[in-house]
């Protein structure tokens, strides 16, 4: 199975900060890399999709980048409403598997 | 508006089985693939099970290949998760999750659409 490491795991930051999160594959997927964003008590949100793509609706201050092992989130411009946690998932081989997450909280 | 609702979950003992349904409104079900993926606060989010649009890909986890059976009916607008052989460690929330892409395949490139999910809690 693909193993998908986010880091950090956990992440302060303020208002109006750039924040980066990354995700690791143990073996290259190409760019089939989804991110979500899950409040608490919801089901995840799709943010990005083939690692740049952005979801309709999902404001353009999120971005993905990265191909084979080694992709990255940033949110620019941080708002209060992006406090959440960040997951990424790999679907280029089943099982489809996810990353353990990154929670983004304020500091 | 894209409307996924499980529904199905509840206690039950080991061994014994349980089925999850989701509705589907708001889309033409029979052109997407669906999935079902759970999540635990131990194990995070764990993929289950995806069926392609007219049902010929199927595809599970190992961890439920064989107990497991993931079924859907479009003339329904339905997905189905029939569980036999419950364990301990299938206590989870479960999600149904949608295709984002248009296909007869199961290739996909996200999910776009999640329902709320339905608790499943096996014990004793």
């Amino acid at each position: 199975d693909i193993q998908l490491t986010q880091s950090p795991s956990f992440l302060s930051a303020s208002v109006g900060d750039r924040v980066t999160i990354t995700c690791r594959a143990s073996q290259g997927i190409s760019r089939y890399l989804a991110w979500y964003q899950q409040k608490p008590g919801k089901a995840p949100k799709l943010l990005i999709y083939v690692a740049s793509t952005l979801q309709i609706g999902v404001p353009s201050r999120f971005s993905g980048s990265g191909s084979g092992t080694e992709f990255t989130l940033t949110i620019n411009s941080l708002q209060p409403e992006d406090f959440a946690i960040y997951l990424c998932q790999q679907l280029k081989t089943y099982p489809l598997t996810f990353g353990g997450g990154t929670k983004v909280e304020i500091k | 508006e894209v409307q996924l609702v499980e529904s199905g979950g509840g206690l039950v003992q080991p061994g014994r089985s349980l089925r999850l349904s989701c509705e589907a409104s708001g889309f033409i079900f029979d052109d997407y693939g669906m999935h079902w993926v759970r999540q635990t606060p131990e194990k995070g989010l764990e993929w289950v099970s995806g069926i392609s649009s007219n049902s010929g890909n199927i595809v599970y986890a190992d961890s439920v290949k064989g107990r497991f059976t993931i079924s859907r009916d479009n003339a329904k607008n339905s997905l189905y998760l029939q569980m036999n052989s419950l364990r301990d460690e299938d206590t989870a929330l479960y999600y149904c999750a949608k295709d984002a892409v248009l296909q007869q395949q199961l290739v996909p490139d996200a999910f776009d659409f999640w329902g709320q999910g339905t608790m499943v809690t096996v014990s004793s």
